[in-house]
């Protein structure tokens, strides 16, 4: 079956543009992720969505970043004002739900959006 | 200091060798533990997941657990070229915090 897909793969844009990365979780998972990698670190929590409401979103820099899962499915993660300091590569996770066995909480990560603020 | 903490490397073995990856970690209500792998240019993929303290083994893979020394390792067993990217040890608490925690990842290469 199909995997996390992230779109677009790359993304360049300049200081102060507004951006939209999109994540299609895996058909059925309830529960989805956004990490930020940047480059020579592991992945950093930003958000976590458990249905449609954000479950958690103590990971968010700041408020030039949101995010959203109207439907419970597709969700986007939105960045205000870009700033250099925003490139990175942005991951997406999902889990059959959150929490109980490693069979359910198993996050399956996409392959990422590759975003250059210049 | 952060919480998981990884050697970067990188590491370079020949292949055949054993490879032993670890993490040390700060925070004692981590309760589960996994070992992702990332090639280049691609997302994470699990390889280990583990509760609490103990071994587990899976084909050439060990992953073990001290918790009393915060402390994780994966083991390699007769490496392949294939196994080249980047290992990236993750954990999580057993609350509602369901985000993992990642170590900043070790990059091997296997020799051929």
């Amino acid at each position: 079956g199909a995997g996390v897909s992230q779109t677009p793969s790359n993304k360049v844009t300049e200081k102060g543009k507004y951006v939209e990365l999109r994540c299609d979780p895996i058909s059925g998972h309830t529960a989805l992720y956004w990490y930020r990698q940047s480059l020579g670190q592991g992945p950093e929590f930003l958000i976590y969505f458990q249905g449609t409401g954000a479950a958690d979103d103590s990971g968010l820099p700041n408020d030039r970043f949101f995010a959203v899962r109207p439907e419970g499915s597709v969700s986007t993660l939105k960045i205000q004002r870009t700033e250099r300091g925003d490139s990175a590569v942005y991951l997406c996770a999902s889990s059959l739900r959150s929490g109980g066995s490693s069979h359910t909480d198993t996050q399956y990560f996409g392959p990422g959006t590759r975003l250059t603020v210049l | 200091q952060k919480e998981v903490e990884q050697d970067p490397g990188p590491l370079s073995v020949p292949e055949g060798a054993i490879v032993s990856l670890n993490c040390t970690y700060s925070n004692s209500a981590f309760q589960y533990f996994m070992w992702y792998r990332q090639y280049s240019r691609k997302g994470p993929e699990l390889l280990m997941y583990t509760y609490s303290s103990g071994n587990k083994e899976d084909g050439r893979f060990t992953a073990q657990v001290d918790k009393s020394s915060k402390y994780i390792s994966l083991f390699i067993r007769d490496s392949q070229p294939s196994d080249s990217a980047t290992y990236l040890c993750a954990m999580r608490t057993s609350g509602s915090a369901r985000q993992l925690t990642f170590g900043s990842g070790t990059q091997l290469t296997v020799l051929p």
